[in-house]
């Protein structure tokens, strides 16, 4: 049974760089990718983008150029950035196991959320 | 960009009546990629169906999904008190990889 943690800064100043990480707890971590989602009350649920274990990427097209995911610190942990961030970033974010099947991806797993304000 | 929309915005009902809930598509997604997911206050989202029709573990038989093309449908066949929650829809394929629908919350009368 996999467990997703979460954790990182709760509260991110205007223009400065959101920054979270995920740990992935009793599952394979090189099996699946990884993604982060964010839910804000304007937005609803947004897809920010995944990664692998050997560090490959998807983004969403609309944050790319402020996003990047990493893998680490440690093998079994991701990372989000988020920079130059705005009031439109403030959501909560997720982070959860991406699972392929016949070559579509669902999200089977989730973490417990993060609940991030941009003031 | 595939946008979803899903209606109604809010459903009450009582407990055991049939809750049908609709997904609709902007262009045409393969049914093997439309996924349900079920939001409980304070919680995060669960998912519930995948493939369009097929139940994820763990989840009562009498949750159920159907569709094709652009319409698809989720139906909870008797309504329990423990079913209150937002539903969202999720298409993969294109470009975002991920959509997700604006939601439906469904409430006991």
């Amino acid at each position: 049974q996999v467990q997703l943690q979460q954790w990182g800064a709760g509260l991110v100043k205007p223009s400065e760089t959101l920054s979270l990480t995920c740990g992935v707890f009793g599952d394979s971590f090189s099996d699946y990718y990884w993604s982060w989602i964010r839910q804000s009350p304007g937005k609803g649920l947004e897809w920010i983008g995944e990664i692998n274990h050997s560090g490959k990427t998807n983004y969403n097209p609309s944050l790319m150029s402020r996003v990047t995911l990493s893998v680490g610190p440690s093998r079994n942990h991701i990372s989000l950035m988020l920079k130059s961030v705005t009031a439109a970033d403030t959501a909560m974010y997720y982070c959860a196991r991406t699972k392929y099947y016949n070559a579509a991806g669902i999200f089977d797993s989730w973490g417990q959320g993060t609940l991030v304000t941009v003031s | 960009e595939i946008v979803l929309t899903q209606s109604p915005g809010t459903l009450s009902l009582s407990p055991g009546e049939r809750a049908t809930l609709s997904c609709r598509a902007s262009e045409s997604v393969y049914s093997s990629y439309l996924a349900w997911y079920q939001q409980k206050p304070g919680q995060a989202p669960r998912l519930i169906i995948y493939g369009a029709s097929t139940r994820a573990t763990g989840i009562a038989d009498r949750f159920s999904g159907s569709g094709s093309g652009t319409d698809f449908t989720l139906t909870i066949s008797r309504l329990e008190p423990e079913d209150v929650a937002v539903y969202y829809c999720q298409q993969y394929g294109n470009s975002p990889l991920f959509t997700f629908g604006p939601g439906t919350k469904v409430d006991i009368k």
